[in-house]
């Protein structure tokens, strides 16, 4: 069975760090870019960044370019979004999701929740 | 970046009706052009993807079309499990961007 399990959300103050992971299982992983897409409370969906397979190339939404870094371990099934400067506009649930050819954001994870608050 | 404009943001039907949601991009996007469900307190799921393929496992009641600038899904029975909101997505460029969603309600 494919999964995706995010971990690594949590209340932090403005201005601190957290890392976000994802790590998957039942396919493999080394073939699928991966991205990162939030939901801040009650609103819409916002992608967030997109890493391909081998960590070539990495994108960025304009919100968190500068801030956030997006990385893998191929070793490890891993996905990871480090997290700093954090504001508090950045509270949301954040998502993992794989994308399998041209099926973009095909399987997602359940999700893990920020919270940036004083 | 490219903007999406879904209409309507909400829409009430009745189990049983032909439903149609439409989303825009402030430019032309080919075909590239993602449908997500998404159930109150669940992960977005993947409907379609380029336009009109429609992914495995979804029913067959689900459709898309468009290309360019605009683009529809279309449920055409609605049953009770479909009552949801739904988002589109262009990934025809980065950054990549949602439309804003509309909301499925049962009138």
């Amino acid at each position: 069975e494919v999964q995706l399990v995010e971990s690594g959300g949590g209340l932090v103050k403005p201005g601190g760090s957290l890392r976000l992971s994802c790590v998957v299982s039942g396919f493999n992983f080394n073939y699928y870019s991966m991205n990162w897409v939030r939901q801040a409370p009650g609103k819409g969906l916002e992608w967030v960044s997109s890493i391909d397979s081998s960590s070539g190339y990495k994108y960025y939404a304009d919100s968190v370019k500068g801030r956030f870094t997006i990385s893998r371990d191929n070793a490890n099934n891993s996905l990871y979004l480090q997290m700093n400067s954090l504001r508090v506009e950045d509270t949301a649930i954040y998502y993992c999701a794989r994308d399998f050819a041209l099926a973009r954001m095909d399987v997602w994870g359940q999700g893990t929740t920020v919270t940036v608050s004083s | 970046a490219i903007q999406l404009t879904q209409s309507p943001s909400s829409l009430s039907a009745s189990v049983g009706d032909r439903v149609t949601i439409t989303c825009r991009a402030s430019q032309g996007i080919r075909n590239d052009l993602v449908w997500f469900q998404q159930k109150p307190g669940k992960a977005p799921k993947l409907l379609i993807y380029v336009a009109s393929t429609l992914q495995s496992g979804v029913p067959s009641r689900f459709s898309g079309s468009g290309s360019g600038t605009d683009f529809t899904l279309t449920i055409s029975s609605l049953q009770p499990e479909d009552f949801a909101t739904y988002f589109c997505l262009q990934d025809y460029n980065y950054p990549y961007t949602f439309g804003q969603g509309t909301k499925l309600e049962i009138k």
